[in-house]
């Protein structure tokens, strides 16, 4: 089973741009990334997804390096209101296989300061 | 477009009861998964259900369980309730065969077991 590794915790300031990197050695051809971000007593909340290379939305980047075994989630000009856990989800592969799982890491907490 | 919805939002039961909780998923999502959430084993996947069949389920104790309607809506039974069942239960419902696409999850049932 792919596993995921996060930071447990990070820190930064208003303003700033951060960068979250999650390792998934084991991820496997058919598989994307995906990373969430989650409030206190509130679900996860999807912030973007990727397969290989770069892709930007409105709210953050993320970068997938060639080997795909890594990624890192980019949230430029965080403000307070980004104080939250983010979450990195590799699934399993192999589409329609009863054996396939997902597979939650253990979330990087994000603070933000003024 | 109406979000997730679980009911009931909070729960409190005592040992050796069972619980049933409901999700009803995005309209037109197929897709239903459940998860269990506690500080201390992070958010675990506890299965997935597609078009009525559960396709994919976590290393969870046969007394969880769950099935999905023809409606897509989705419950989960917790039989024999253990203290260590406390713990908010999230559900999520995805377009397709959920590891690709997006999850989009509820705020969740808080179940204390006491």
């Amino acid at each position: 089973l792919a596993k995921t590794t996060q930071p447990i915790s990070m820190d930064s300031y208003e303003g700033q741009e951060v960068n979250i990197t999650c390792s998934h050695n084991n991820i496997a051809t058919n598989d994307y990334i995906t990373w969430y971000q989650q409030f206190p007593s509130q679900g996860p909340r999807f912030i973007i997804q990727g397969y290989k290379t770069k892709v930007t939305n409105e709210v953050a980047s993320l970068f997938i390096p060639a080997d795909r075994k890594s990624s890192t989630l980019s949230l430029p000009r965080v403000s307070l209101s980004d104080t939250a856990v983010y979450y990195c989800l590799v699934g399993l592969s192999v589409r329609y296989s009863s054996a396939s799982k997902i597979i939650f890491g253990s979330g990087t907490r994000l603070s933000i300061r003024p | 477009k109406a979000g997730v919805t679980q009911t009931p939002r909070y729960l409190i039961k005592t040992r050796g009861q069972q619980v049933t909780l409901s999700c009803s998923p995005i309209s037109g999502h197929r897709s239903v998964s459940w998860y269990q959430q506690t500080p201390g084993q992070g958010l675990q996947f506890l299965f997935e259900y597609f078009s009525e069949t559960q396709r994919n389920k976590g290393n969870f104790p046969g007394r969880f369980s769950g099935r999905q309607f023809s409606n897509s809506r989705s419950e989960m039974n917790v039989s024999t309730l253990e203290l260590g069942d406390s713990a908010l239960y999230l559900c999520a419902s995805s377009l397709e065969y959920f590891y690709n696409s997006p999850l989009h999850f509820g705020n969740g049932t808080r179940l204390t077991v006491t």
